[in-house]
């Protein structure tokens, strides 16, 4: 049973437009939560984290949104630029277990 | 070099071969994980070590095994694999504060293994 879900495999979004990325986790143990981000043939970069005891972090173009009610994030990119073009994963840390736990995943496509 | 570097990048083997997976990390950091993500799954946690000590072995089989002979190397060692699995392995590190929390995990690019 997954405890961290992408239920999106996959989002097209025009250039300079908004790009929201979806996250359900099960676990209400989860204490920070972390977008990476995946270009092909290369591992999986930090792209921006929240503490469960916030309900947002900000870093330019990059939101993350935390709804621990209703055990949801989502990940804003404002505008979306091409460049942006990757499989975003969310992840989440439980620092009783030590272990990150990731989604399946999103394929971001920035259309020109 | 910088960051985490793994070798080899790519890897055909058969189900009898014995083979290793290196990585290094150049950041000065005291804990490293192995990962395995197969094709639309999430990423798996394989084996965590931390200040050079096995700390999580999430149930994988004997078939893979880790070998940590310093803080800046990790290995994982294969032998008499089977075709599912093939995956990609990615290593990370990171540095863990002394009293728990969470620090950023580095990651290398990975080795694609195809077994055969």
């Amino acid at each position: 049973d997954q405890q961290v879900k992408q239920n999106s495999p996959s989002l097209s979004v025009q250039e300079g437009r908004i790009s929201i990325l979806n996250c359900d986790y099960t676990n209400s143990m989860f204490d920070y939560f972390l977008w990476y981000k995946k270009y092909p043939a290369e591992g999986p970069t930090f792209l921006i984290s929240i503490s469960s005891i916030k309900d947002k972090n900000e870093d330019g173009r990059f939101t993350v949104f935390l709804n621990k009610s209703a055990k949801h994030l989502s990940l804003h990119i404002v505008p979306s630029q091409p460049g942006d073009s990757a499989v975003y994963f969310c992840a989440a840390f439980a620092g009783s277990a030590r272990q990150l736990t990731f989604g399946s995943g999103t394929q971001l496509t920035v259309l020109p | 070099e910088t960051g985490v570097t793994q070798t080899p990048r790519h890897l055909v083997m058969g189900m009898t071969n014995k083979k290793s997976l290196k990585c290094e990390q150049h950041l000065g950091h005291n804990a490293m994980y192995w990962y395995k993500q197969s094709a639309k799954k999430p990423l798996e946690l394989m084996f965590v070590y931390s200040l050079e000590e096995r700390v999580e072995n999430n149930s994988v089989p004997s078939r893979f095994s880790p070998e940590c002979p310093n803080s800046s190397h990790l290995f994982l060692h294969l032998h008499t694999l089977q075709p599912e699995d093939s995956a990609l392995y990615l290593c990370a590190s990171s540095q863990d504060p002394p009293s728990g929390g969470y620090n950023e995990q580095f990651f290398g690019p990975g080795t694609r293994l195809t077994v055969l």
